[in-house]
């Protein structure tokens, strides 16, 4: 297998702050890495794929100035929301690709005021 | 349209019993992955399937990749109340390293 972790596990923030969230692989590399925004009892809905050493590629819909994606290196990438509100709360998840298979982190959960 | 389609949304059973989860698409994928996610957590890995009509068996879990690489099912035999969980099919498509998730299947396995 292969472990991703994310940091933090769970942000509360006020309104008009941005949060960032980071996504590390820790036993691998990956030159990919995924981020995805979950609603309760729904299932995961991709927002942007992260390119080590070059720009993110977002889903339609989604705000590239809103959600800021880098990928620094080949075991890290951060999303950063920045001026959050509380329409931007939900479960955040991650995943790193190795061999054919998304790898998930744990998830972050963010909640905005 | 969603496309991958899966199958059954909820499922409520009592332990013991069988079932089988499935997930079904007009497209050809590569691969196929099932995953299992608890509440507050990242969906973890079950199993990956790449070839059409592979089998794969995950003590009482089985998994099956249609021969056409369209479909996919999951059968559970006599499920435990650890099986409780969030079920989800994703799928990747030619050479894009992007899923495809199912809607998920919420299955409660009742002592």
């Amino acid at each position: 297998g292969a472990v991703v972790s994310q940091h933090p596990s769970w942000v509360i923030c006020k309104s008009g702050t941005s949060v960032k969230i980071e996504c590390r692989s820790l036993d691998f590399q990956a030159t990919t890495m995924f981020w995805y925004r979950q609603f309760p009892k729904q299932s995961l809905m991709l927002m942007a794929t992260s390119n080590e050493g070059s720009k993110a590629t977002y889903e339609q819909g989604v705000e590239k100035d809103k959600f800021l994606i880098n990928h620094a290196s080949l075991t890290l990438s951060t999303l950063t929301v920045t001026s959050a509100h509380p329409e931007d709360s939900s479960f955040y998840i991650c995943s790193a690709n190795k061999v054919e298979t998304q790898y998930f982190g744990p998830g972050t959960r963010l909640l905005v005021l | 349209t969603q496309l991958l389609e899966q199958s059954p949304q909820f499922l409520s059973i009592q332990e013991g019993e069988n079932l089988t989860v499935y997930c079904n698409s007009s497209s050809v994928f590569s691969s196929l992955q099932w995953y299992r996610q608890e509440p507050g957590e990242g969906p973890v890995l079950l199993v990956t399937v790449v070839t059409g009509g592979e089998v794969k068996k995950l003590k009482r879990l089985t998994f099956q990749f249609g021969d056409a690489r369209k479909d996919s099912s999951l059968h559970i035999t006599a499920a435990q109340p650890g099986d409780t969980g969030l079920y989800l099919c994703a799928g990747a498509q030619g050479g894009s390293e992007k899923l495809v998730f199912g809607k998920g299947t919420k299955l409660t396995v009742n002592p």
